[in-house]
């Protein structure tokens, strides 16, 4: 069974700061996905940002970066510039993949709440 | 293109009923997820479908089932209410393969009083 640790329960930084959210994983696979997702207070989940586990290059999307250390099995997200709108749950989540697939279930850690002081 | 869409938004049912809840998936997509998010154990997962077919199955008693249609609109059932049942259920839709991104839905909160 794959688990998920996100060991900061909160998180606040400064508005245009950066900040980094931490997760690690444990599995016993080689070939998954990991993914950042972002729960503002309207419950939406969105996604952030998505990392292959076979790609040793960090996946970046604009101020969202990813440090991906598989030996470590450490994924931790880099948030830079950080704007009001990032105020949000952030969950850690881990999928297997077979063939290329996601199995689309997904596991999920327990989450770090960011808040953005203006 | 219309999102995922789940219906109804809030639910309030009596300890012992039974509830359906809905999730229509964005269109085109052929697998749906269904997850249970609670403030003591989290965001949990209940089932995934991919056409039709239940393809992964979480850690929940018979109680909660779910099915597919051929349109790829999904429902889930929680049969004999429990307290504990209180949550807010998240559906997710993808293509099913590759690497597809999942979209959620708003979600359902459930409150059984």
């Amino acid at each position: 069974a794959q688990t998920v640790t996100q060991s900061q329960p909160e998180m606040s930084v400064q508005e245009a700061e950066t900040v980094t959210l931490s997760c690690t994983y444990d599995t016993s696979e080689n070939n998954y996905y990991l993914f950042w997702y972002k729960q503002p207070p309207s419950r939406q989940m969105i996604l952030v940002i998505r990392q292959e586990a076979y790609k040793q290059q960090n996946a970046t999307e604009n101020r969202f970066s990813v440090n991906f250390q598989k030996a470590a099995k450490s994924f931790s997200l880099k948030i830079s510039d950080s704007q009001l709108g990032d105020t949000a749950m952030y969950f850690c989540a881990f999928d297997l993949s077979a063939g290329g697939t996601s199995y689309g279930k997904l596991t999920f850690g327990q989450g770090t709440i960011l808040t953005v002081h203006p | 293109k219309a999102g995922v869409t789940q219906t109804p938004r809030y639910l309030i049912k009596t300890r012992g009923q039974q509830v359906t809840l809905s999730c229509s998936p964005i269109s085109g997509h052929r697998s749906v997820s269904w997850y249970q998010q609670t403030p003591g154990q989290g965001l949990q997962f209940l089932f995934e479908y991919f056409s039709e077919t239940q393809r992964n199955k979480g850690n929940f008693p018979g109680r909660f089932s779910g099915r597919q249609f051929s349109n790829s609109r999904s429902e889930m059932n929680v049969s004999t209410l429990e307290l504990g049942d209180s949550a807010l259920y998240l559906c997710a839709s993808s293509s099913g393969q590759g690497e597809g991104e999942a979209f959620f839905g708003q979600g359902t909160r459930l409150t059984v009083v």
